[in-house]
């Protein structure tokens, strides 16, 4: 099945510093989702983004879809964005199944 | 709307009993994704339904697992009977729809934390 690698698996960040999550795939996709578990276990859809850029306030992301790669931006991070980050994505081919990474665990310290 | 809700929040119980987790999806939701995590296996689907129907069930993982979805707004995941190692979360997601849009976004529930001792 197709893989799914996230980095860095961990990160520490001081407040207001910027970082960049990596997502890699192993094959070719259709669908590509970033979500954020906050400390209290809640998954929050960040962005679907398959191919291009989005950017939604302090966050953005970039998915190359023909280098299997996605990036998400967080800049000027606060101690809210903590958490753990995944990449979802679905193969390509109507499945609607998500295959999540294994996650970055963000923490921001004030 | 008042996002996909999930009962009961949080199930202890004893091995061999009978568990039902439930689900509500966000309405007019066509699609319902059933997920557990877990440390060891991270998230995973079980099983996920499209207008009702059971579509695909290969993530579930043996027969003491079952998922019904008896109309458009109600779902549940039972276990029965239940063992030390179905102990996780159990997440449940919906979407609208299919078609690589933003249709396709998924929204979770904020999951069922079961313990089975």
């Amino acid at each position: 099945g197709i893989q799914v690698e996230q980095s860095p698996p961990d990160l520490i960040l001081q407040e207001g510093a910027n970082s960049t999550l990596r997502c890699n795939f192993s094959d070719s996709v259709n669908n590509l989702q970033w979500f954020h578990q906050n400390p209290w276990g809640q998954l929050i859809n960040l962005f679907y983004i398959p191919s291009g850029t989005k950017q939604n306030g302090r966050l953005s992301a970039t998915t190359v879809a023909t280098e299997r790669y996605s990036l998400l931006y967080i800049s000027s991070s606060q101690t809210t964005d903590s958490g753990v980050y995944f990449c979802a994505v679905e193969k390509g081919g109507a499945t609607n199944k998500l295959i999540f990474g294994t996650g970055t665990l963000l923490a921001v310290q004030p | 709307d008042a996002g996909v809700i999930q009962s009961p929040r949080h199930e202890v119980t004893e091995m061999g009993q009978e568990v039902t987790l439930r689900c509500k999806p966000i309405s007019g939701h066509d699609y319902l994704f059933w997920y557990r995590q877990t440390m060891m296996r991270g998230l995973e689907l079980l099983i996920y339904f499209n207008n009702n129907v059971p579509i695909d069930d290969s993530g579930m993982p043996e027969d003491r697992f079952s998922a019904k979805m008896p109309n458009a707004s109600f779902s549940t995941l039972k276990i029965q009977p239940s063992e030390p190692r179905d102990s996780a979360v159990y997440f449940c997601a919906s979407s609208f729809g299919q078609g690589e849009t933003d249709q396709e976004t998924q929204y979770f529930g904020p999951g069922t934390r079961l313990l089975v001792l």
